[in-house]
């Protein structure tokens, strides 16, 4: 596609449901990075895919968290038992490779808010 | 670890004003440093960037010096516009590792 996209833009849950977040990468992207952005706070650092892989999971906040990336393109970022602490702005970003110039692309984000 | 550290916001400033931002950070090896922006509304986009020492990345009026001697990577702007407000971000890719860590921001508002 034309840019990172992800889905849904907005959700709403109750505490305890689990949620699923989308994130499509720009075609041909090797690397996908996952990060949380709470209400005025920076870029925090979740899960990093290296095609199908992720060699970084350290971000993870908690086992309730979970990512997996399927054909080097579409991930899913799962929260389980989701509670109020989770609510936050989910960012994906995808990068040609990973390398040490390259860019990364985000998308515009899913809000999720836990109620 | 890795980590990056950049000044607090918001900061407010009048149009054509000097703009710096101060970003540091603490890193192994020799890593890349990025400037992301979050404009009103928008996902975050690369402003500008540096791979090595002395490097100077710029764009749109913006510039960072990779300044390894002092681990900083301030971003400054000679004259800053209303259409420059936005959330700055300082951000360091670590060789290796591939993982981009960024700061935790710097909301600049800038007023007519």
């Amino acid at each position: 596609g034309a840019g990172v996209s992800q889905s849904p833009s907005n959700k709403v849950t109750e505490k305890g449901k689990d949620v699923e977040l989308r994130c499509d990468p720009i075609s041909g992207h090797t690397a996908l990075y996952w990060y949380r952005q709470s209400l005025g706070q920076g870029l925090e650092f979740l899960i990093y895919f290296q095609g199908n892989s992720a060699p970084d999971k350290s971000g993870l906040p908690s086992d309730r968290f979970s990512a997996e990336r399927t054909g080097g393109s579409v991930s899913t970022l799962t929260i389980q038992r989701t509670q109020q602490e989770d609510s936050a702005v989910y960012l994906c970003a995808s990068s040609l490779f990973g390398g040490r110039a390259t860019e990364a692309f985000f998308g515009q984000g899913t809000r999720l808010t836990v109620v | 670890g890795n980590s990056v550290t950049q000044m607090e916001g918001p900061v407010t400033l009048s149009e054509e004003a000097f703009l710096t931002i101060n970003c540091t950070y603490t890193a192994t090896g020799y890593p890349s440093l990025f400037w992301y922006v979050q404009y009103p509304g928008e996902g975050l986009q690369l402003l500008l960037k540096a791979t090595k020492a002395d490097d100077k990345g710029s764009n749109k009026g913006f510039e960072a010096t990779y300044r390894k001697e002092t681990t900083s990577f301030h971003l400054e702007k000679g004259s800053v516009q209303v259409s420059d407000s936005a959330v700055y971000f300082c951000a360091l890719l670590s060789g290796g590792y591939n993982k981009l860590i960024f700061g935790a921001g710097t909301r600049l508002a800038v007023h007519p």
